[in-house]
């Protein structure tokens, strides 16, 4: 069983399109992030929902919108997409909030804008 | 403010040889620290942790860590590398207390293996 899975794992798409990448984890978490993974393999955290309530909202464009419909789930919508927003994103869950529990990775999905 | 500094973005060692990876954070209260490792084309599983207590941290896959205090540092080695090792490996910092949350992820060290 998957532990925390994403879909799409490919998205492409041109400029301006909306998408959703969907997130979903059976491992039981009351935590849920959306990380950002660039070129350069540098991972930037972007939001966190705690039993949905959002925790972290980092500085991302607005265009970017998380919603979690119940603590096994946490959705990224990406309106007007830009080339810039090209990256791998990759889902997280761990137990509870707190520096303490590590964190569980989906498998990623890789956004390419053209 | 936590931060971590993984000194190499490259490194290549010999089947069979040592492995270490640095790693060394900044955080003003006691930090936790993870190493993660990525494979290519996966997400991140994580090696090991530190929270608190013995500082010789044992992972998965032959791999440990120890934290120095006095050092600020939490290195990954491994005493004999397997082909099967080369990945990207991240370190990452947290810390207890409020907004502790957050992960502070390293830039990545590439570690490749040569036959």
């Amino acid at each position: 069983d998957t532990a925390v899975s994403q879909t799409p794992k490919y998205l492409v798409t041109q400029m301006g399109n909306d998408k959703s990448i969907k997130c979903e984890q059976n491992l039981g978490h009351d935590t849920m992030y959306w990380y950002k993974q660039d070129s350069k393999k540098f991972l930037k955290i972007m939001f966190s929902y705690n039993n949905k309530e959002l925790i972290i909202n980092e500085t991302v464009p607005n265009r970017f919108s998380p919603k979690s419909p119940d603590k096994a789930h946490l959705n990224l919508h990406i309106n007007s997409l830009e080339l810039g927003d090209s990256a791998v994103y990759f889902c997280a869950s761990s137990q509870m909030r707190g520096g303490f529990y590590e964190q569980y990775f989906g498998p990623g999905t890789r956004l390419t804008v053209t | 403010a936590q931060s971590v500094t993984q000194l190499g973005s490259h490194v290549s060692v010999s089947e069979g040889a040592l492995v270490l990876l640095r790693c060394n954070y900044s955080s003003s209260v006691p930090p936790y620290l993870f190493w993660y490792v990525q494979y290519p084309n996966q997400g991140l599983q994580l090696l090991l942790k530190y929270t608190t207590g013995a500082t010789l941290v044992k992972g998965i896959n032959g791999f440990e860590a120890e934290f120095k205090k006095s050092e600020t540092s939490f290195h990954l080695t491994k005493p004999s590398a397997h082909m099967s090792d080369a990945a990207e490996y991240f370190c990452a910092v947290s810390y207890s207390g409020a907004g502790s949350y957050q992960l502070t992820f390293g830039k990545g060290t590439k570690l490749s293996v040569i036959p």
